[in-house]
């Protein structure tokens, strides 16, 4: 099946420094990817909506200034999480949509990135 | 209000045993619901996708129906290992959502020995 990494899978960062999260799409390429934001004993959240050469779409409350999303290929998003402070510390996960796919739905999920801040 | 309800919450059953979680949406209408396996500190993998016409999918010991009338789903986990301990998540899609899911909160299994 389709792969999407993740790179970091885990990073540890001083309050106020800026982190970026890498998401890939191994073998296909995505058109759209989804970033995703799961705290603890809870379900995803969306965070926002990248789509290759265009700017991302957020959800409701989440700051672009803040995350700022950049897909630049089809193969390849980044996530940055600007000034990080403590209250962003989560699990972020991205997801890959297949251009190709049999079914425009298809979706594919990276393996996480656990974000810690001190 | 979520369009996508679980239950149980959490659920603990002996290593053999079968156990069945349950889906409830009110999306509508849907293109597809899934079923994801989550383990901790993991990224969610997909079990079982179904369309609207699709009453039952299996993957292994995995077992998912879809009754699209009473927009209900089950997953079944028929003779349990500890590997199954993990988070499912009932998720569904709509037609023109350019690929926004609806994610189910989740049933937590944990599997004893």
């Amino acid at each position: 099946g389709a792969v999407v990494s993740q790179h970091p899978s885990w990073v540890i960062c001083k309050s106020g420094t800026s982190v970026k999260i890498e998401c890939r799409s191994l073998d296909f390429q995505a058109t759209t990817m989804f970033w995703y934001r799961q705290f603890p004993k809870q379900s995803l959240m969306l965070m926002a909506t990248s789509n290759e050469g265009s700017k991302a779409t957020y959800e409701q409350g989440v700051e672009k200034d803040k995350f700022l999303i950049n897909h630049a290929s089809l193969t390849l998003s980044t996530l940055t999480v600007t000034s990080a402070h403590p209250e962003d510390s989560s699990f972020y996960i991205c997801s890959a949509r297949d251009r190709g796919g049999s079914s425009q739905e298809t979706q594919y999920f990276g393996p996480g990135t656990r974000l810690l801040v001190l | 209000k979520n369009q996508v309800e679980q239950s149980p919450q959490s659920l603990i059953i002996l290593e053999g045993k079968n156990c069945t979680l349950q889906c409830n949406y009110t999306v509508s209408p849907f293109s597809n619901l899934r079923w994801y396996k989550q383990d901790t500190g993991r990224g969610p993998v997909s079990l079982t996708i179904m369309t609207f016409s699709e009453n039952t999918k299996s993957n292994g010991r995995y077992t998912a129906t879809l009754d699209a009338d009473t927009k209900q789903s089950s997953l079944h986990i028929t003779a349990s290992q500890l590997s199954d301990s993990a988070s499912y998540i009932c998720v569904v899609s709509a037609p023109d959502s350019w690929g926004k899911l609806q994610f189910g909160a989740g049933t937590q299994v944990v599997v004893t020995p």
